[in-house]
């Protein structure tokens, strides 16, 4: 059975980096049917696609983070990661790592974990 | 690339039916056949309960059932139940765009 887990510190000071990693069990992150993806969830609001990475390393990226996002993968960790420079409060969300089965569907997901932004 | 159009809220009785619509453009919604369908619980990740309009992932009862007319997606939870009352969200767009997300309240 697949499974997503996401890591990384919990608390992170405005203007800084957020860094999390998504380590993949049960299955290859290098597939050629699947991307991989980070999906964000303010406290009390709605889902955002954040961005999506294949196993060779193409990316795509929401065009309202795209300044600040960067989404890579080490296929020989099983693990792809997420860097959010120049965080603020809007920041704070639930964060989710995801199997994107091409073309359009995530069918697995992390169980999130929350990122709050605060000094 | 905006948001898909949810309903806020929805309601219906254990045993009913009920619809949730996700409207969006005819570069999304309206392109490809590739609209899922997401419950998430409080406190819970998201669950995939319909993908590419119409399909079924293993294990998600058949009470569960999607469609699109044109720009418009719809989920339709027939005999409803206690344990349907969550959170819905359409997604189109390859993956790329959700919808505000539907809370179904189950009377």
């Amino acid at each position: 059975q697949l499974q997503l887990q996401e890591s990384g510190p919990g608390l992170v000071k405005p203007s800084e980096t957020l860094s999390l990693t998504c380590t993949v069990s049960g299955g290859s992150i290098s597939s050629s049917s699947y991307y991989w993806g980070w999906i964000r969830q303010p406290p009390g609001k709605g889902l955002e696609w954040i961005g999506s990475i294949y196993y060779s390393g193409s990316t795509y990226y929401n065009p309202s983070l795209k300044s600040r996002v960067t989404i890579s993968v080490d296929t020989s960790k099983n693990q792809f990661s997420l860097k959010l420079s120049s965080v603020t409060a809007a920041d704070t969300a639930v964060y989710y790592c995801a199997r994107l089965v091409v073309p359009a569907t995530h069918d697995y997901w992390g169980q999130g974990t929350l990122v709050t932004v605060s000094s | 690339q905006s948001a898909l159009t949810q309903p806020a809220s929805v309601s219906g009785s254990p045993g009913q039916s009920i619809t949730i619509s996700c409207t969006g453009t005819s570069s999304d919604v309206g392109s490809y056949n590739l609209v899922s369908w997401y419950q998430q619980h409080p406190g819970k990740a998201p669950k995939l309960m319909i993908y590419e309009v119409s399909k079924r992932p293993s294990g998600v009862s058949n009470r569960f059932s999607g469609s699109k007319s044109g720009n418009t997606a719809s989920l339709t939870i027939s005999g409803l139940q206690a344990e349907d009352e969550a959170d819905y969200y359409c997604c189109s767009y390859a993956g790329r765009v959700f919808g505000g997300g539907t809370k179904l309240t189950v009377l």
